[in-house]
């Protein structure tokens, strides 16, 4: 199946900072998600993004599929940014598995 | 409002003691998914439906069973819990399923489960 990893594995950064996520897989994937955990547990969607670049707000996300990685931007970055960040992809082929990545734990101090 | 909801939110028990977690969705999706959380492993796909009666495993369903008989409804099921199965459990549900996942998939709360 495919492996999916993330960098960096925990980053820490001030308000107002920027900052860049990646997402590696291992194989072709025909599509990829973001999720983000916020400090209480929950999971929130962020992109559907197999291919290109989406924005959204403060957060825009590329994925190069080619190449295998996605990038997911957060700029401005403020407290409520904080939690953990999971990339997500199909288990192999087209198939309704999902595989998450380790994810990226990001802390963003006032 | 449109949610997932699974109870109990936290249980502590004892190995070897059936349980269910439930999971209900208001949304009318198709698909359901049953994740764990582990500390250093991320998430992990348990067992997820396509539909009523239509199930399938993920990439760790050892130890678990699940059942899909109304829409709505996806429990998750320990019939002998042990240890290594004390985790945080996420159930979340989608219009459809990952071969149409341009639809976002809703997440419950979580189930921290510890089995002693």
């Amino acid at each position: 199946g495919i492996q999916v990893e993330q960098s960096p594995p925990d980053l820490i950064l001030q308000e107002g900072a920027n900052s860049t996520l990646r997402c590696n897989f291992s194989d072709s994937v025909n599509n990829l998600q973001w999720f983000h955990q916020n400090p209480w547990g929950q999971l929130i969607n962020l992109f559907y993004i197999p291919s290109g670049t989406k924005q959204n707000g403060r957060l825009s996300a590329t994925t190069v599929a080619t190449e295998r990685y996605s990038l997911l931007y957060i700029s401005s970055s403020q407290t409520t940014d904080s939690g953990v960040y999971f990339c997500a992809a199909p288990y192999g082929g087209a198939t309704n598995k999902l595989i998450f990545g380790t994810g990226t734990l990001l802390a963003v101090q006032p | 409002e449109a949610q997932v909801t699974q109870n109990p939110r936290y249980l502590i028990t004892v190995t070897g003691k059936k349980l269910t977690v439930t999971c209900s969705q208001n949304m009318n999706h198709e698909y359901m998914s049953w994740y764990r959380q582990d500390p250093g492993l991320g998430l992990r796909q348990i067992y997820y439906s396509m539909n009523v009666e239509v199930t399938d495993k993920g990439d760790v369903p050892e130890g678990y069973k699940v059942s899909r008989k109304e829409k709505r409804n996806f429990p998750l099921i320990l019939e002998s819990p042990s240890p290594n199965q004390t985790s945080l459990y996420f159930c979340a549900s989608s219009f459809k399923g990952w071969a149409y996942s341009n639809q976002p998939q809703h997440f419950g709360d979580g189930t921290r489960l510890s089995i002693l």
